[in-house]
């Protein structure tokens, strides 16, 4: 089956240091992923879109130049969170339709950032 | 905007007990509602689905009815396994792929 792979699962990094996550679609392609940010005990809340081959587009409230997101090709999509700071200590995951039907999204297992 | 409530967790039952889940939404438009279940130390994955109204989505024993009245989609399945303790989210589409997520309800089923 479909699958969508994030790595690395869990980083912790130091304080205005930038953190690289990956999401790759292993066995399909995803001209379109899905970045959301889940913090504990609450729901998972959309961050951006990534579209391969052009700039993401961010929901109201993200900042862009904090989270980077980058779709260089049809299987993978990074984004990469700069200057983390403590506040920035989240679980991010990403998602990509297609696999199952185009509205039907496929997860990765997620990437815990902890920032010190 | 859109938005989807859910019970308050956590939700603690015995091994073959009846489980629901409530879940209600608000949309403006004709939404497609989804039920995806995150297992421990896993992603999440898509339990059951419905696009229209009176749909009934249905996977693993789980079932939930589209119910365009009272703008519900409730998660019930009539008897639990320890297996099936994990996070259960309410969600919806109405804009092609994006999904809005309701809060999330925690199951933990007992031997």
């Amino acid at each position: 089956g479909a699958v969508v792979s994030q790595h690395p699962s869990w980083v912790i990094c130091k304080s205005g240091t930038s953190v690289k996550i990956e999401c790759r679609s292993l066995d399909f392609q995803a001209t379109t992923m899905f970045w959301y940010r889940q913090f504990p005990k609450q729901s998972l809340m959309l961050m951006a879109t990534s579209n391969e081959g052009s700039k993401a587009t961010y929901e109201q409230g993200v900042e862009k130049d904090k989270f980077l997101i980058n779709h260089a090709s049809l299987t993978l999509s990074t984004l990469t969170v700069t200057s983390a700071h403590p506040e920035d200590s989240s679980f991010y995951i990403c998602s990509a339709p297609g696999a199952f039907g185009a509205n039907v999204l496929t997860f990765g297992a997620g990437s815990r950032l902890t920032v010190l | 905007g859109d938005s989807v409530t859910q019970m308050e967790g956590p939700v603690t039952l015995s091994e073959e007990a009846f489980l629901t889940i409530n879940c209600t939404y608000t949309a403006t438009g004709y939404p497609s509602l989804f039920w995806y279940v995150q297992y421990p130390g896993e992603g999440l994955q898509l339990l059951l689905k419905a696009t229209k109204a009176d749909d009934k989505g249905s996977n693993k024993g789980f079932e939930a009815t589209y119910r365009k009245e009272t703008t519900s989609f409730h998660l019930e399945k009539g008897s639990v396994q320890v297996s099936d303790s994990a996070v259960y989210f309410c969600a919806l589409s109405d804009l092609g792929q994006k999904l809005v997520f309701g809060q999330g309800t925690r199951l933990t089923i007992n031997p």
